[in-house]
């Protein structure tokens, strides 16, 4: 299985920061990685698939970039609604493997 | 609105048996692979299974192959796990998670439940 490797683990930040959280895979895939935001208690929400294509609703201030082996998720000013836990997910392999997530909390 | 959501989770003895279902509305169900993801407490996301659009293919994590099926009802617009032979570490959040195409994994997911507990405990 593809292993995907988030970093940093956790991100203390403040409102309006610049935020990059980075996906490292353990082999290629493509462009095939999707983003997700889970707060405290609810179900994970999709926000980017494709590598860079935003969902429908997502703020502009989200973006996605990368290919191959390392992708990065960047909030351009962190609001805050922002602060939750993203995981990033490939689905290149059979069983679309999940990173381990970062959580962004308020400094 | 797209909606799904979970039922039949709770407490269950190791070596027990639990069926979770998940009730969808707002889409064409049939059209559309749906998996089961799920949470141990505290922990990350992991797929544990999947099954085409049409119910003919199922799909597992190596973890639940032999104890889990998948299986759907397209006429009542419904989702099923059969869990047998449960253990300690198979207690998590079990999400019902609608994929973006109709056949085979891998899959992305665009609409989540809200999520059921499955606790294996004695």
């Amino acid at each position: 299985d593809i292993q995907l490797t988030q970093s940093p683990s956790t991100l203390s930040a403040s409102v309006g920061d610049r935020v990059t959280i980075t996906c490292r895979a353990s082999q290629t895939v493509s462009r095939w990685l999707a983003w997700y935001q889970q707060k405290p208690g609810q179900a994970p929400e999709l926000l980017i698939y494709q590598t860079s294509t935003l969902i429908s609703g997502v703020p502009s201030r989200f973006s996605g970039t990368g290919s191959g082996t390392e992708f990065t998720l960047t909030i351009s000013s962190l609001q805050p609604e922002d602060f939750a836990t993203y995981y990033c997910q490939n689905y290149n392999g059979f069983s679309g493997t999940f990173g381990q997530g970062t959580k962004v909390h308020i400094q | 609105d797209v909606q799904l959501l979970e039922s039949g989770g709770g407490l269950v003895q190791p070596g027990g048996s639990l069926r979770l279902s998940c009730a969808a509305s707002g889409f064409s169900f049939s059209s559309y692979a749906m998996s089961w993801v799920r949470q141990a407490p505290g922990k990350g996301l992991e797929w544990v299974s999947g099954i085409s659009g049409n119910g003919i293919g199922t799909y597992y994590a190596d973890s639940v192959k032999g104890r889990f099926t998948m299986s759907r009802d397209n006429s009542k617009n419904t989702l099923y796990q059969q869990m047998n032979s449960l253990r300690a570490e198979d207690t998590a959040i079990y999400y019902c998670a609608k994929g973006d195409h109709s056949g085979s994994p891998p899959y992305y997911f665009d609409v989540w439940g809200q999520g059921i507990l499955v606790t294996v405990s004695s």
